[in-house]
Formats: structure tokens, C-alpha cells, sequence
């Protein structure tokens, strides 16, 4: 079956503008998980949904950042006002339930914010 | 908070050789501990998963160990073949089953 997509691939904007990444998880996962990852490091978590309750919200690094899904179907993460620091890879797993060990990832967009 | 560290960063091995990957965390009551590989491009694959409860985990040619009290996970590649170059993450999870923290990788290169 189909597996976790990300759009766009890769995204490259100007500091100062917002960006608007998609995650289209695993059909029936009820669980997804938004992480970032900069040049040489590993996964930052920033932020899970579980079905319809409240995200966890805890990575989230500033208020820039914000994330929405709908029940059990695509999310997405807006990065608003980007600086250079954002520029990283942003990567999407989705799970079957939570608290399951699977995390399915999917390809990851990079972002350039020159 | 719990942080994860591997080493080495990076390694380039000849072909054939068995090689050594550690992970480190600096908090003991994880819930569990698992494995991962990232290919350039790609998101990441899970390879092997520990349990709390657990010593170690094998499959074909990878075994991964865990000691809980040391804070050390290693992840052991028997015979390596130039496929296996790729960046090797590993994470812990916590006991309450949430949030998994990854170390920074270490990448691997096997050549011909």
C-alpha cells in the first residue's frame, strides 16, 4: 500500500515569508508526528496528533510555528515569518495507534530559507 | 530531559568487515530503544527494536544490544556490504510511551 508522502520536496523561500509543508499519512494511522531535522543532527520532535484529541504542542520551537490536522487525514505545518534557521529537514511518521512502536516515515521536505 | 549521543559520527569501512555503531542516553528509564536507517532522500526505516526488558535483538546481520544501567545501546553489522552505507539513528523512547528522542546519527559508508 501506498506509504507516507510529503510535498513539497523540497522548498526554497526567502527569509521573511511563510511556508505551508503537507503530510499525507498512512490511511487508517491515527497517530502522526511532525520532527525536524537540521544538517548533521538528528530528529527534533515538534509536534504529534492522536486521532481528535489535543496535539502535544511541546516541540514546537516558537510561535511561527503551527501545525493542524483533521480527524485521521492530511496535516500540515506552517512555518510562519521563516528565518534562516528554519531551514532544515522536515520530516512526517505516521503510527497505527498511539503508542505503538511503528513509525512510518515519510521522504522528508527540505527547506532553504536564504 | 533525556538526550541521545552516537558515535563515531562517521566511519568508512572496506567491505566484508564487521563494524560497531553506540548509542548513548543520558536517562536509564527508557521504555524501549530502536534502531533506525536513513538513505539520502529518504525518510527512515526501522532495523531493530528493544525492549526495556530486553538484552538484545537480531536480525540477519545486524544484532543491537541494550544495557539499560550503562545508558548504552550498540548496534553490531556482521560482514558489511556496500548497501549498508546509509546514516544509523537511534532513539529511546520513554516509560510513558510518548515522545522518542534520537541521537544524531552516525553515517556509514562500506566501500568496494
Amino acid at each position: 500500500g501506498a506509504g507516507v508522502s510529503q510535498s513539497p520536496s523540497n522548498k526554497v523561500t526567502e527569509k521573511g515569508k511563510d511556508v505551508e509543508l503537507r503530510c499525507d499519512p498512512i490511511s487508517g494511522h491515527t497517530a502522526l508526528y511532525w520532527y525536524r531535522q537540521r544538517l548533521g543532527q538528528g530528529l527534533e520532535f515538534l509536534i504529534y496528533f492522536q486521532g481528535n484529541s489535543a496535539p502535544d504542542k511541546s516541540g514546537l520551537p516558537s510561535d511561527r510555528f503551527s501545525a493542524e490536522r483533521t480527524g485521521e487525514s492530511v496535516s500540515t505545518l506552517t512555518i510562519q515569518r521563516t528565518q534562516q534557521e528554519d531551514s532544515a529537514v522536515y520530516l512526517c511518521a505516521s503510527s497505527p495507534f498511539f503508542g505503538s512502536d511503528e513509525q512510518y516515515f515519510g521522504p522528508g521536505t527540505r527547506l532553504t530559507v536564504t | 530531559k533525556q538526550e541521545v549521543t552516537q558515535i563515531p559520527a562517521a566511519l568508512s569501512v572496506p567491505e566484508g568487515e564487521n563494524l560497531v555503531l553506540n548509542c548513548s542516553f543520558t536517562d536509564s528509564a527508557i521504555y524501549n530503544l530502536q534502531w533506525f536507517r536513513q538513505d539520502p532522500g529518504k525518510g527512515l526505516t526501522s532495523l531493530l527494536l528493544i525492549q526495556s526488558s530486553q538484552r538484545e535483538q537480531t536480525s540477519g546481520r545486524l544484532n543491537a544490544s541494550l544495557d539499560k544501567s550503562s545508558g548504552r545501546s550498540t548496534l553490531y553489522i556482521a560482514a558489511s556490504q556496500p548497501g549498508d552505507s546509509a546514516t544509523y539513528l537511534c532513539a529511546a523512547r520513554d516509560n510513558y510511551g510518548q515522545n522518542f528522542v534520537f541521537g544524531p546519527g552516525t553515517r556509514l559508508s562500506v566501500l568496494p
